[in-house]
């Protein structure tokens, strides 16, 4: 079955600690993004990788970071330098350069 | 500074009615406009608009593209409470980034 998996999809956390969510594709589409969405905010861009070992950031990249070793793989890691990262968290793929986003089922994290 | 606009932010309906969402952008060199519909959580594709002028369909939503005035629509005739949800637009601009308006929640009453 073709997708995009994102895990878990409840995330908590204490202020302070790093954590790492997995979002893991068998689509075998070559871009990457992370999105992050807010309530009234839309989705905004953190991270997108292009192809495997090449990544570059998005408009709200800092406390944030990722890895593309694999095709199937990016994990985004927050960072306890990220101010206010509770937030719902999507992960989405696409095959070329002008064809459609496709987007796991998220993860929302809460750090308190 | 590429951005994408969506009005109304939100729209309460009933049953029946016809709603028409609308998404304006500025970006440099544009490439593609895309809708989306958000329930629960994934984002679910509806619509890949490239060019002025041509409608595109699918059951009871549509959707059409204004290169020159830099905006689209989407209608949605003889509305049913499963089209509640937050519709997204997003635009491409010549980089493999996609850029998002914040969205118009629509909630259809029974």
């Amino acid at each position: 079955d073709g997708g995009i998996t994102q895990s878990p999809k409840y995330l908590f956390r204490k202020e302070g600690q790093n954590v790492t969510l997995s979002c893991e594709q068998n689509l075998n589409h070559d871009a990457m993004y992370w999105y992050r969405q807010d309530p009234g905010q839309g989705l905004r861009l953190i991270y997108y990788s292009q192809i495997v070992n090449d990544f570059q950031k998005g408009d709200i990249a800092e406390g944030y970071s990722v890895s593309r070793e694999k095709k199937e793989s990016f994990p985004l890691t927050v960072t306890s330098a990220q101010k206010n990262p509770t937030a719902f968290y999507l992960c989405a793929t696409a095959d070329s350069y002008n064809s459609p986003l496709h987007f796991g089922n998220g993860t929302r994290l809460t750090v308190t | 500074e590429d951005k994408v606009v969506q009005s109304p932010l939100s729209l309460v309906v009933h049953e029946g009615d016809t709603v028409t969402l609308n998404c304006s952008y500025e970006v440099t060199n544009f490439r593609s406009l895309l809708w989306y519909k958000q329930e629960k959580k994934a984002p679910t594709f509806l619509f890949m608009l490239t060019s002025s002028g041509i409608e595109k369909k699918s059951g009871r939503l549509s959707s059409i593209l204004d290169k020159k005035e830099l905006f689209s629509i989407l209608n949605i005739t003889a509305t049913q409470t499963g089209d509640s949800a937050v519709y997204l637009c997003a635009v491409k601009p010549g980089t493999y980034k996609y850029i998002f308006g914040t969205g118009t929640r629509l909630k259809v009453l029974a």
